[in-house]
């Protein structure tokens, strides 16, 4: 089975950092990716975390804790272009490769 | 550009109607899926196909069918049009199953409104 929570919204300024998180219940867990969605566009991936620790992609870093079950996606140095919707998608094994992504965390940068 | 083509991308049907949404991608990918995405929630899964051959439902496969016609190429079929099928439809594709760790590659959407 799977379980999976993200904050519903978030709202931070431009310029500011601003913490995603997400944690995750998967049987047989074996990484977590994340995506952006802008309004009315096509989702859009960001990063993957195979291994506990940070991962680095220009302003956006992500997270992973496997013993926490649990990840954040980290936006720096916030621009407008950034509100979005945030999707975390766990993988687990022997899903037969198929994600299955939360509700999202629509993410608001005000001026 | 490479990637991930829809056809339509806007569609209205009437209850009953049936209709095919075309996908094709044309990065060799080895995977290709369908989900939906209603007005603020998030992408559910509606069928994917791990490899050519090869289809499995997803969580909300009722309503639906569909078929890896070649490695290229994954259509989603609804038989019967209902209401409850109002929605965004999206293709994606992935080298490899799951997406790792080059992620999912989208489809601009199909817009799909039952009167």
């Amino acid at each position: 089975g799977q379980s999976l929570e993200q904050p519903s919204e978030v709202t931070a300024v431009e310029g500011a950092i601003v913490q995603i998180n997400c944690t995750y219940q998967t049987s047989g867990f074996y990484g977590l990716s994340w995506y952006q969605q802008h309004d009315g566009g096509a989702p859009t991936f960001l990063s993957y975390n195979g291994l506990d620790g940070l991962e680095e992609t220009g302003r956006f870093s992500s997270f992973l804790s496997r013993s926490d079950s649990y990840g954040y996606l980290l936006l720096q140095e916030l621009q407008m272009k950034d509100s979005a919707s945030y999707f975390c998608a766990p993988r687990g094994r022997g899903q037969g490769g198929k994600l299955i992504f939360g509700q999202g965390t629509e993410l608001s940068v005000k001026p | 550009n490479a990637g991930v083509t829809q056809t339509p991308k806007f569609q209205v049907l009437k209850t009953g109607q049936s209709m095919t949404l075309q996908c094709a991608q044309d990065m060799n990918h080895n995977s290709m899926y369908w989900y939906r995405q209603d007005p603020g929630m998030g992408l559910r899964l509606i069928y994917y196909s791990a490899s050519e051959g090869t289809t499995d439902k997803g969580e909300v496969p009722n309503g639906y069918n569909v078929s890896r016609l070649n490695k290229r190429e994954f259509s989603l079929r609804l038989e019967s049009a209902a209401p409850s099928q109002t929605s965004v439809y999206f293709c994606a594709s992935s080298e490899d199953a799951g997406g790792i760790p080059y992620g999912y590659t989208f489809g601009s959407g199909t817009r799909l409104t039952v009167v």
